[in-house]
């Protein structure tokens, strides 16, 4: 079952940033926060992963709360090509582990 | 980045006949892949676990003989659907760990299996 919790769509407008948030309270202490998304009908795409710091890269940010029960993906300037189903997932770094995609967010960004 | 390639995109076969699905690792070696489905309007369900060498692990529900994975080598996986009827028609995906890696998992684009 996944371990997190997503509002199952979200719209942004172009140019604006999108905040995505996931709940997971019940993560562990090893366990690590990953984002995909995935564009209708191509497979998932990383984006960003952290277990505890806030992280950033050129796609996107991540802020993980204190008490690491819950995140945030931002993309700072959202454009048309960043319409998505966007997925939070906990999992352990572990070899051979896969990743457990829940339900995700749908995120739909218009001009 | 690392590219994982999928063979064909896109498939359609007629009832009772099998296909086989490539995953391929462009350019890193891969000890362990994984294979998805994803049925429309819903999320990715994981399979199968395939690790280099060594027999399949099946996710619960998943036929083992109906979906037949083979691992031979660190830049290739199949999977053979067998005997396909029209409820097998998905969208299969994979995905693979780099070899040695920090356990980042790489996705292929994705094969459409239309069973008639």
């Amino acid at each position: 079952d996944a371990k997190t919790t997503q509002p199952p769509s979200m719209d942004c407008a172009e140019g604006r940033a999108a905040n995505l948030p996931c709940n997971h309270s019940t993560i562990s202490g090893n366990e690590y926060v990953y984002w995909y998304r995935q564009i209708h009908s191509q497979g998932p795409q990383y984006i960003i992963h952290g277990l505890k710091n806030n992280e950033t890269n050129e796609m996107a940010s991540l802020i993980i709360t204190e008490d690491r029960k819950s995140s945030t993906l931002i993309l700072p300037h959202a454009t048309l090509r960043d319409t998505a189903v966007y997925y939070c997932i906990v999992r352990v770094n572990q070899a051979g582990t896969a990743l457990i995609f829940g339900k995700g967010t749908t995120l739909s960004v218009s001009s | 980045g690392a590219v994982v390639s999928q063979h064909p995109s896109w498939v359609i076969c007629k009832s009772g006949t099998s296909v086989k699905i490539e995953c391929r690792s462009l350019d890193f070696q891969a000890t362990t892949m994984f294979w998805y489905r994803q049925f429309p309007k819903q999320s990715l369900m994981l399979m199968a676990t395939s690790n280099e060498g060594s027999k399949a692990t099946y996710e619960q529900g998943v036929e083992k003989d109906k979906f037949l994975i083979n691992h031979a080598s660190l830049t290739l996986s199949t999977l053979t659907v067998t005997s396909a009827h029209p409820e097998d028609s998905s969208f299969y995906i994979c995905s693979a760990r780099v070899a040695g890696g920090d356990n980042e998992q790489f996705f292929g684009p994705g094969t459409r299996l239309t069973v008639l």
